[in-house]
């Protein structure tokens, strides 16, 4: 799997400004995929997901799109919060498959700044 | 709805020793998933159950580490013996059923670290 060690990708904002996210997924075959966030101590938080049949989706204050071209999902997030600070992970599953496993991509920490 | 439960929150042992973690799935899911998640990286899959059978432990280091899930609802993994590399986070985490995404929930996870 992917490493990034102790050095995650690092986005710091203003409140109140919109943040991108962005994610390579590793598999051209998955057809299911998910935008968690993860807060300091927490297990993942689900945010919203999107099939490979759409490539865009909104939810609130969140829109998540997707490039099958070229393996890329982003996640925008409209009037970012400090209540928004934490790590954002991509997954990525393959749906038909006989179990449903997983896979997360690297993580992105968000930092607000009030 | 009470969320996945996970103990205990902490533990710090030294090299060679053993340790076990627990987990109580949402009630009613019938898939339950441990995963060890690396300090600065995504969490990766290490077992997963459908009620008590194994349906994939493909990346579980089968040598040292031990899950079981005897009634379909608690689940207990196990490392025998830890090494340093073994220090990270375990999530558990559940789902209704393993074909669909519904209710897919992370537990808080058990941090350990070993030393």
């Amino acid at each position: 799997g992917e490493n990034v060690g102790l050095h995650l990708p690092t986005l710091s904002v203003q409140e109140g400004d919109n943040s991108i996210i962005n994610c390579a997924y590793s598999n051209s075959a998955s057809d299911y995929f998910i935008w968690y966030k993860q807060e300091s101590g927490k297990g993942p938080q689900f945010i919203i997901d999107i099939r490979s049949n759409m490539d865009k989706r909104q939810g609130q204050r969140v829109t998540v799109l997707l490039n099958k071209t070229v393996k890329h999902l982003s996640l925008q997030i409209a009037a970012t919060q400090p209540g928004d600070s934490a790590v954002y992970f991509c997954a990525e599953t393959l749906s038909g498959g006989s179990n449903y496993k997983l896979t997360f991509g690297k993580g992105t920490l968000l930092t607000v700044n009030p | 709805e009470a969320g996945v439960a996970q103990s205990p929150r902490y533990k710090i042992i030294e090299k060679r020793q053993s340790v076990a973690f627990w987990c109580n799935p949402i009630s009613g899911h019938a898939t339950l998933y441990w995963y060890q998640q690396i300090l600065g990286q995504g969490p990766k899959l290490l077992i997963q159950f459908q009620n008590n059978g194994v349906v994939d432990d493909s990346q579980l280091p089968k040598d040292r580490f031990s899950a079981e899930r005897l009634k379909g609802v608690d689940s207990t993994l196990k490392i025998q013996p830890a090494k340093l590399e073994d220090s990270a986070v375990y999530l558990c985490a559940s789902s209704v059923d393993w074909r669909v995404n519904y209710g897919y929930t992370f537990g808080s996870g058990t941090r350990l670290t070993v030393v």
